[in-house]
């Protein structure tokens, strides 16, 4: 149990454009769902935290008006890049989890080039 | 704020040879340490994770890890790799119970000869 899948798992866009990235939990009902993003050769940077029903809180530094997160019910959330340039390309991992403290289950990625 | 520090960016081993990755963290209370190990294009599987009792921690694969508090140090070892074993390998802390907010090391990749 404690699947979590992305879709797409590859994306390529054209600068300017918005991408929807889609992350479910299979098998579990997710409280909350975090998004990540990863550049090449780099850790994990946590972008947002969303809870089912509410408004994502978003890190330091990331820009909640192009990064839009919903999370509208407890086994879908979803990250759009509004307006994608091509710095934005990067990998793009979600993770949920069940309940307040319990573990993060990652899905496969994202991987998003803007040209 | 936690830190995690993974000071080697790249380990080369033998097949067969025993293996240690180490991680360093920074947190002024008793931190949540987690070991993940990341196939290229993939996500992440969690290893192994420490939170309170038995400083030794036995994970998935043939992985453990110890906690040394003295040492600031959660460090990964298996003591004979296999050529699947070749990926990257994230420690993390969390400050608080359990997972609530992870904050990742930049990573190890380890890389298996034969």
């Amino acid at each position: 149990g404690a699947v979590v899948s992305q879709h797409p798992s590859r994306v390529i866009c054209k600068s300017g454009t918005s991408v929807k990235i889609e992350c479910r939990s299979l098998d579990f009902q997710a409280t909350t769902m975090f998004w990540y993003r990863q550049f090449p050769k780099q850790s994990l940077m946590l972008m947002a935290t969303s809870n089912e029903g509410s408004k994502a809180t978003y890190e330091q530094g990331v820009e909640k008006d192009k990064f839009l997160i919903n999370h509208a019910s407890l086994t879908l959330s979803t990250l759009t890049v509004t307006s994608a340039h091509p710095e934005d390309s990067s990998f793009y991992i979600c993770s949920a989890r069940r309940t307040s403290g319990g573990e993060q289950y990652f899905g496969p990625g994202t991987r998003l080039t803007v040209t | 704020a936690q830190s995690v520090t993974q000071p080697d960016i790249h380990i080369t081993v033998s097949e067969g040879a025993s293996l240690e990755l180490r991680c360093n963290y920074s947190y002024g209370a008793t931190p949540y340490l987690f070991w993940y190990v990341q196939s290229p294009g993939q996500g992440l599987q969690l290893l192994l994770k420490y939170f309170s009792g038995d400083t030794l921690v036995q994970g998935i694969k043939g992985f453990e890890a110890e906690f040394k508090r003295s040492q600031s140090s959660f460090n990964l070892r298996k003591p004979s790799v296999h050529w699947s074993d070749a990926a990257e390998y994230f420690c993390a802390v969390a400050p608080g119970r359990g997972y609530s907010t992870l904050t990742f090391g930049k990573g190890t990749m380890l890389l298996v000869s034969p």
